[in-house]
């Protein structure tokens, strides 16, 4: 059972567009949320992440808005660079449990120049 | 900064070979995590642990048994390989009470089982 979903599981934008990524879940206890990148042939790193506490986390061009309610987040890149081009994991954690970290399957993202 | 390695980088072997991969962390970290990446299924965990001798299992542990020796080593043994284990395998640390338990990845291992 798939516990965090994203889509689109790809994405083309043109630089200087705005990307902008989905991620949905399942578990309302979940309360942590952070997106991984990954670039071709390297490893996953945190990029950024918030807590269901906020609504909204800025840094830089990268902005996580978050719906509660809905169980829904997304990830908006602005001013999309190539340099951007990674694939984006959306995942989860519950911090009172096993502090797992479940990710969905992906977005690969590509920024035309 | 943090520092996950893992050996081999690449590894060959034939259907029912036993594989043992590598992973040491320097980060102090008390968690590991060993994860498998598939095309379509993004990262899955196989089996964790918190500190030297303790073993949890994660999502996808059939086929795959674990050890954790000290808190700088954890291995992944593959007793009987399988086609099926063919990927790319993970290794990461973290400490929970710091910075969204930001879990710090290795190179990862290419393993193909003929």
């Amino acid at each position: 059972q798939q516990q965090v979903r994203q889509s689109p599981q790809s994405l083309t934008v043109w630089e200087g567009e705005t990307a902008i990524l989905n991620c949905s879940y399942e578990d309302s206890t979940f309360d942590y949320f952070p997106w991984y990148w990954q670039f071709p042939r390297e490893s996953p790193a945190l990029l950024i992440a918030i807590r269901p506490v906020s609504n909204k986390k800025e840094d830089g061009r990268f902005t996580i808005f978050f719906n509660k309610r809905e169980k829904k987040l997304s990830l908006h890149i602005t001013d999309s660079q190539p340099g951007d081009s990674a694939t984006y994991f959306c995942a989860a954690i519950l911090s009172s449990g096993s502090w797992q970290l479940i990710f969905g399957s992906g977005t690969q993202l590509t920024v035309m120049p | 900064e943090a520092a996950v390695t893992q050996s081999p980088r690449n590894k060959v072997t034939v259907t029912g070979g036993n594989v043992t991969l590598s992973c040491r962390q320097t980060n102090s970290h008390n968690y590991m995590y060993w994860y498998r990446q598939d095309t379509g299924h993004g990262l899955r965990l196989i089996h964790y642990s918190y500190g030297a001798g303790n073993l949890q299992i994660g999502d996808v542990p059939d086929g795959y048994k674990a050890t954790r020796t000290t808190q700088e080593d954890f291995f992944l043994l593959l007793e009987l390989a399988s086609p099926s284990q063919t990927s790319l395998y993970f290794c990461a640390s973290s400490d929970p009470g710091q910075n969204y338990a930001e879990q710090f990845f290795g190179p990862g291992t290419r393993l193909t089982v003929l």
